[in-house]
């Protein structure tokens, strides 16, 4: 049973324009969320987080969204640029829980288009 | 620089033998964890270790095998059981005793199964 999903397995926008990347999760016992980006053939880079006291959390061109009650947050990315093409994996955690593992989404492959 | 390195960049076995992967940090991280990716899907944790000489399973264990004799490091063994070894295989650490800490990857490692 997946706890963290991202139903869009892929993102096509033209450079310039907003990205906007979705996931849902169903544990409410998650506290802590997280996106990374992955490169091919690489292992993940952390992006940004946000925890659940907050509603969103900005840096740089990166802001996520936490909609706690619908069990939703969302990555925006603004404005886009052609490096910004990778995976994108949203990930949640539960509180102090076990060395803070994470559970990871299925990933939405962004594609910036020049 | 502090960083997570995981060796070989790739790896080939043939069936029936069992293969290492190794994972070293020198960032002083108390928690270190071992995740598997499959083609156009997210990262399922395999083990997890948060102290030196522990670890548990994680969502995947089957097949698999880890040690933790030292902070710094944490191979995975896939065994001869493993059925479907063929993956890409990410090394993490977090230090365990912050609370919402982001988690740092190592490179990968590609084991494919001759």
């Amino acid at each position: 049973d997946q706890q963290v999903k991202q139903n869009s397995p892929s993102l096509s926008v033209q450079e310039g324009r907003i990205s906007i990347l979705n996931c849902d999760y169903t544990n409410s016992m998650f506290d802590y969320f997280l996106w990374y980006k992955k490169y091919p053939a690489e292992g993940p880079t952390f992006l940004i987080s946000i925890s659940s006291i907050k509603d969103k959390n900005e840096d740089g061109r990166f802001t996520v969204f936490l909609n706690k009650s619908a069990k939703h947050l969302s990555l925006h990315i603004v404005p886009s640029q052609p490096g910004d093409s990778a995976v994108y994996f949203c990930a949640a955690s539960f509180p102090k829980a076990a060395g803070n593992k994470l559970t990871f989404g299925g990933g939405t492959r962004v594609l910036v288009k020049p | 620089d502090g960083g997570i390195t995981q060796s070989p960049k790739y790896l080939f076995r043939k069936e029936g033998q069992n293969v290492t992967l190794s994972c070293e940090q020198n960032l002083n991280h108390d928690a270190m964890y071992w995740y598997r990716q499959d083609p156009g899907q997210g990262l399922r944790l395999i083990y997890y270790s948060q102290i030196v000489n522990d670890f548990q399973k994680g969502d995947i264990a089957e097949g698999y095998s880890v040690s933790r004799e030292k902070k710094e490091s944490f191979p995975l063994t896939v065994t001869s059981a493993q059925k479907n070894p063929t993956a890409f295989y990410l090394c993490a650490s977090t230090r365990a005793s912050a609370m919402n800490t982001e988690a740092f990857f190592g490179q990968g490692t590609r084991l494919t199964v001759v």
